[in-house]
């Protein structure tokens, strides 16, 4: 049983296009996380969250606590958006659990 | 660059070997946190210390122990390591604790033969 399940987990995108990963949880959480992780490896927090929405440049994040469900968005995609992205959430016990990611790529 | 360092970057060794993974985390940042990311099982969160203290553990391995010391920079040890500890082994730190944004590290790959 996953605690964390996204989908899709493949995308492929045409440059510009209006992009939208789905991450819905089981538990009952403190905070959601969204990760992005570049094919070398490395891994960057894109967004924490708790309720609402946030905003960082062309990514959008969103979570609805009743439903158990967040949604990252990115606005005209760029061929650099291509990577994986992890949901994560902290559950109210401090214990983390991890989405298997979704792969990205933005076709030029 | 995040500003959190990981010393070694790849580390191979045996079965059944003792290693030890440094993190130093961004100037200013007291919490630490350690991620075990392999092929098999994703992203697993290991533990976190904040100021020296533990205070948070997940899904770390008896054989696995970790510290934070007075200066904050955190070391993994893993021991009698087997062939399915093989993975990229993260640090993340934050300024505070669980309720701030992490920063990561490039990761330390463990390679066990």
């Amino acid at each position: 049983k996953n605690e964390v399940e996204q989908s899709p987990q493949n995308l492929t995108a045409q440059e510009g296009e209006f992009i939208t990963i789905n991450c819905s949880y089981s538990v009952g959480i403190s905070a959601l996380h969204w990760l992005q992780q570049h094919p070398g490896g490395g891994i960057v927090s894109l967004f924490m969250l708790s309720s609402g929405k946030k905003k960082h440049g062309r990514l959008i994040a969103t979570i609805n606590i009743q439903e158990k469900h967040s949604s990252l968005h990115i606005t005209a995609s760029h061929p650099r958006d291509s990577a994986v992205y992890i949901c994560a959430v902290r559950d109210t016990g401090n214990q983390f659990y991890f989405g298997t990611g979704t792969s990205l790529t933005v076709i030029p | 660059d995040s500003g959190v360092t990981q010393t070694p970057k790849h580390l191979i060794t045996a079965t059944g070997q003792r290693v030890t993974l440094r993190c130093s985390p961004r100037s200013g940042d007291l919490s630490v946190y350690w991620y075990q990311q392999s092929l098999d099982q994703g992203l697993q969160f290991l533990i976190q210390y904040y100021n020296g203290e533990e205070r948070a553990k997940g899904n770390i391995l008896e054989r696995f122990s970790a510290q934070q010391f007075p200066d904050l920079h955190s070391e993994l040890n893993l021991s009698s390591l087997e062939l399915g500890d093989s993975a990229l082994y993260f640090c993340a730190s934050s300024v505070g604790g669980l309720n701030y944004e992490q920063y990561f590290g490039p990761g330390t790959r463990l390679t066990v033969t």
